[in-house]
């Protein structure tokens, strides 16, 4: 069965430093592999996927991951993170490229310090 | 974006009612909605599988006699905790996954449920 782990429940950064969300999966096959942002009172918004090919993935808001079959690791960074980004990070992985059965992780959230 | 709304985001009854939250693709249409709870501090868990004119999927654990899902049109799904009781609370969401467009799902807001 697939799973997700994500080792840290709170990350406090300050404003402009640099992040690092970790994320480590269980799956048998080609994982298909995501990370959502979940502000409060609003829906999770898809920051970057990873299917196959290049394992540093862009995504929105300045966001990248990179994909480490070796370590089994998909671990999501900002170079400089600001105030905005202060909210509740999922790392996912699907069965497939289509998203069925999203398994989620835990989730990280993120405070960000001025 | 595509944007997915939720009915209503916040509810609270009485233990035995049943309570319905609404799932509405606003602005695009989606064969396939999914729901998922969220228990406080803890990851989101796909209940169900929602296709349209179908039947509802059910994950293993899920009664679907106490959840039932209905998703009669493109862009609405409905979600019904039937003689909830207190353990039922808890924050229901759901997505929808656009039709002809697989790969990426859409999520709504979010329901707040509390069972008195």
């Amino acid at each position: 069965a697939q799973s997700v782990t994500q080792p840290d429940i709170h990350i406090t950064v300050s404003e402009g430093a640099s992040l690092e969300l970790r994320c480590n999966y269980s799956y048998g096959a080609t994982p298909y592999l995501f990370w959502y942002v979940q502000s409060p009172g609003q829906g999770l918004q898809l920051l970057l996927k990873y299917f196959s090919g290049d394992t540093l993935v862009q995504g929105i808001k300045g966001f990248e991951a990179e994909f480490k079959r070796s370590q089994s690791s998909f671990n999501l960074r900002k170079p400089s993170v600001h105030w905005s980004d202060a909210a509740e990070y999922f790392c996912a992985v699907a069965e497939s490229e289509y998203g069925n059965k999203l398994v989620f992780g835990a989730g990280t959230i993120l405070r960000v310090k001025s | 974006g595509a944007v997915v709304s939720q009915h209503p985001s916040r509810v609270i009854c009485k233990s035995g009612t049943s309570v319905k939250i609404e799932c509405r693709s606003l602005d695009f249409q989606a064969t396939t909605m999914f729901w998922y709870r969220q228990f406080p501090k803890q990851s989101l868990m796909l209940m169900a599988t929602s296709n349209e004119g179908s039947k509802a999927t059910y994950e293993q654990g899920v009664e679907k006699d106490k959840f039932l899902i209905n998703h009669a049109s493109l862009t609405l799904s409905t979600l019904t905790v039937t003689s909830a009781h207190p353990e039922d609370s808890s924050f229901y969401i759901c997505s929808a996954r656009e039709s002809g467009r697989q790969e990426t799902q859409y999520f709504g807001p979010g329901t707040r449920l509390l069972v008195l």
